[in-house]
């Protein structure tokens, strides 16, 4: 099946590292997505793993995955007030142009 | 220069009317889709286009119609709007290469059905 899950909220303080998670079920997922997404506006994507490493790391973001249990988390480094946004996960679905995005986690940044 | 652009950002409408929503790719990408954001911000696929043929259909109501007259245009017909269509609307697309999907957004339609 398709399901992909994450927490609904996380709160943070300013210069604190973030952690969001996020589960999946398909196993034949070949890349997961992190995207972006600010008040008002549409998806940004942020970073991508594919399926074969475990982890990857772009500036301030570090991506990682647990392909045995279907787990993936973004870290972000040092949080900033701007990071305020909702995060989603998604998976694409091998041999199809579907990409199943997760339920979405709301990152609250406090100074 | 914006890569995918929406028509109309807002759209307020009486139950029972029909609209539409324009979207626009200067990406050259091959594939376009629409997406549904709720209330709670579940985004859910509804529709792809891969160079103006429907790939997917997410088991939407037939009231709604996408139309692609070419492969940088991909716009969303609704007849009959019902009250539970008040969402924010997305369109994105795609080069998609094999299974490496990067998509891209629009800034998105809200639509409130009264």
């Amino acid at each position: 099946g398709e399901d992909v899950e994450q927490s609904l909220f996380l709160s943070v303080r300013e210069g604190d590292s973030s952690v969001i998670n996020c589960t999946y079920t398909d196993s034949s997922s070949t890349y997961l997505y992190w995207y972006k997404q600010e008040p008002g506006a549409g998806l940004q994507l942020l970073t991508y793993i594919f399926s074969n490493m475990d982890m990857k790391q772009d500036q301030r973001l570090t991506v990682l995955l647990n392909k045995k249990d279907k787990h993936l988390s973004l870290r972000i480094a040092d949080t900033q007030t701007g990071d305020s946004a909702i995060y989603f996960c998604a998976e694409s679905i091998w041999n199809t142009d579907k990409l199943i995005f997760g339920t979405g986690t709301r990152l609250q940044v406090f100074p | 220069d914006t890569a995918v652009s929406q028509t109309p950002k807002y759209l307020v409408t009486q139950m029972g009317n029909d609209k539409s929503i324009k979207c626009e790719q200067n990406l050259g990408h091959d594939t376009m889709y629409w997406y549904k954001q709720d209330s709670k911000k579940f985004l859910k696929i509804m529709f792809s286009y891969n160079n103006k043929e429907l790939i997917i259909n997410e088991t939407v109501p037939n009231r709604f119609s996408p139309k692609s007259p070419d492969k940088a245009h991909l716009n969303l017909h609704i007849n009959s709007l019902e009250l539970g269509d008040s969402a924010v609307y997305f369109c994105a697309s795609s080069q998609t290469s094999g299974t490496h999907n990067e998509q891209f957004f629009g800034p998105g339609t809200r639509l409130t059905v009264l």
